[in-house]
């Protein structure tokens, strides 16, 4: 089954780390660009962080740069999120997907991170 | 960054309908528009991308259309599955922006 599942959210403290990890299946995850994506609760989709199929390129949303890292492993069809410093307003569903002609054609079911005191 | 703006934010129809949403962003973005849905508890999904290409197994009551600016969502015979959040999405350039969603409710 084609299929990304998201992995790592909790719950943490202000200025804590934590490390996403999206496992990919029922494709070959070694040619996609890969994204993700957040939703804080009752708000829109935001994008957080690209990386090119061979990990060549990556790019990353205002908000996030110098904090996170995005990254990926193709030999095990895996796409990480380090999240360093977190901020409250970091708190959302953080989902990956799957990138096609500059779309998002494949989703995970998203986890959720939630930053708080 | 490309802004996405995105109207009705929310719109009431009945079964049957014909619901059009809206999309301008900030500056031309060629062919690079998607449309996603997004149901409560569940992941978004692909629509149409490229302004007008259904995405592989969506109904074909669902359409885009547009150029340069300004785009347009269109659900023909609104059906009780399509009671969702809409979304549009730039991919011109980075950062990847989207609009801030439209609700559509029933009546």
């Amino acid at each position: 089954e084609v299929q990304l599942v998201e992995s790592g959210g909790d719950s943490v403290q202000p200025g804590g780390s934590l490390r996403l990890s999206c496992a990919a299946s029922g494709f070959t995850f070694s040619t996609y660009w890969m994204h993700w994506v957040r939703q804080a609760p009752g708000e829109g989709l935001v994008w957080v962080s690209y990386v090119h199929s061979d990990a060549s390129a990556t790019s990353y949303a205002d908000s996030v740069k110098g904090r996170f890292t995005i990254s990926r492993d193709n030999a095990k069809s895996t796409l990480y999120l380090q999240m360093n410093s977190l901020r409250v307003e970091d708190t959302a569903v953080y989902y990956c997907a799957r990138a096609v002609s500059g779309s998002l054609d494949l989703w995970g079911r998203g986890t959720l991170v939630t930053v708080s005191s | 960054d490309i802004q996405m703006t995105q109207s009705p934010s929310s719109v009431s129809a009945s079964v049957g309908d014909r619901v059009t949403i809206t999309c301008r962003a900030s500056q031309g973005i060629s062919r690079w528009l998607a449309w996603y849905q997004e149901k409560p508890g569940k992941a978004p999904k692909l629509l149409i991308y490229e302004i007008s290409t259904l995405q592989s197994g969506v109904p074909s009551r669902f359409s885009g259309s547009g150029s340069g600016t300004d785009f347009t969502l269109t659900i023909s015979g609104l059906q009780p599955e399509d009671f969702a959040t809409y979304y549009c999405q730039q991919a011109q350039s980075f950062p990847l922006t989207f609009g801030g969603g439209t609700k559509v409710e029933i009546k």
